[in-house]
């Protein structure tokens, strides 16, 4: 098994252009999400998905879309790149089986918005 | 609300000091699990333990520890005789159907 994948590790991006983060698990579980590390600030919560088809939203969705249209595939979408996006993400996916939830995270991606 | 705390934002011992890492956690759900990870300066997030709700039993993993309270709401999180490998940032985690709410993170230093 990969475990989680994120592509790509590092990117610069101009304000207002698009992009997507890529996320990938080949664990088969059924939740996955995104988080953004900011100095000082932990991780906070963008969206995260139950299964397949469903997504909802974190605690700082704005300026970002998700779709999950299979259980492997979580990508995220910045709509129109703004400085504030300039963070640390990390995609995570998780299952619960018999009383335990395991959670896995991927390696980060960088972005810093110009 | 769920909420995790972690009220230290940074710690500084020196080299086999004994350290305790506080995480107080809110949450009105009856099942959920807290979790402990490490980050080092490389960045990537490492996976320290996980505990679930209906078992308070405390455990110990080498020179780690945890202390598990429901009744004060507290993931506590002590490393005995640390080292200077110990130095990272220490995320406290409260986990709702996948979901994880993190605490802000407690910046520790190793000093040799």
């Amino acid at each position: 098994n990969a475990g989680v994948t994120q592509t790509p590790k590092f990117q610069v991006l101009k304000t207002g252009q698009s992009m997507t983060l890529q996320c990938a698990q080949d664990m088969n579980h059924e939740y996955m999400s995104w988080y953004r590390q900011d100095p000082g600030m932990g991780l906070r919560l963008i969206h995260y998905s139950v299964g397949a088809g469903i997504t909802d939203q974190g605690e700082v969705p704005n300026g970002y879309n998700v779709s999950r249209s299979t259980t492997e595939d979580f990508p995220l979408r910045l709509l129109s790149a703004a400085p504030s996006q300039t963070s640390v993400y990390f995609c995570a996916s998780s299952y619960r089986d018999r009383g335990l939830e395991t959670q896995y995270f991927g390696p980060g991606t960088r972005l810093l918005v110009l | 609300a769920q909420k995790v705390t972690q009220a230290q934002t940074e710690i500084s011992v020196v080299e086999k000091e004994d350290v305790t890492l506080d995480c107080v956690y809110e949450t009105r759900d009856t099942t959920y699990y807290l979790f402990w990870y490490k980050q080092p300066p490389s960045g990537e997030l490492v996976f320290l333990i996980r505990r679930n709700s209906f078992d308070e039993q405390n455990e110990i993993s080498g020179r780690y520890s945890w202390n598990f309270q429901k009744s004060t709401s507290s993931f506590n999180f002590t490393i005995t005789a640390s080292q200077v490998v110990d130095s990272a940032v220490y995320f406290c985690a409260l986990s709702d159907r996948g979901k994880l709410i993190f605490g802000q993170g407690t910046e520790l230093s190793v000093k040799p």
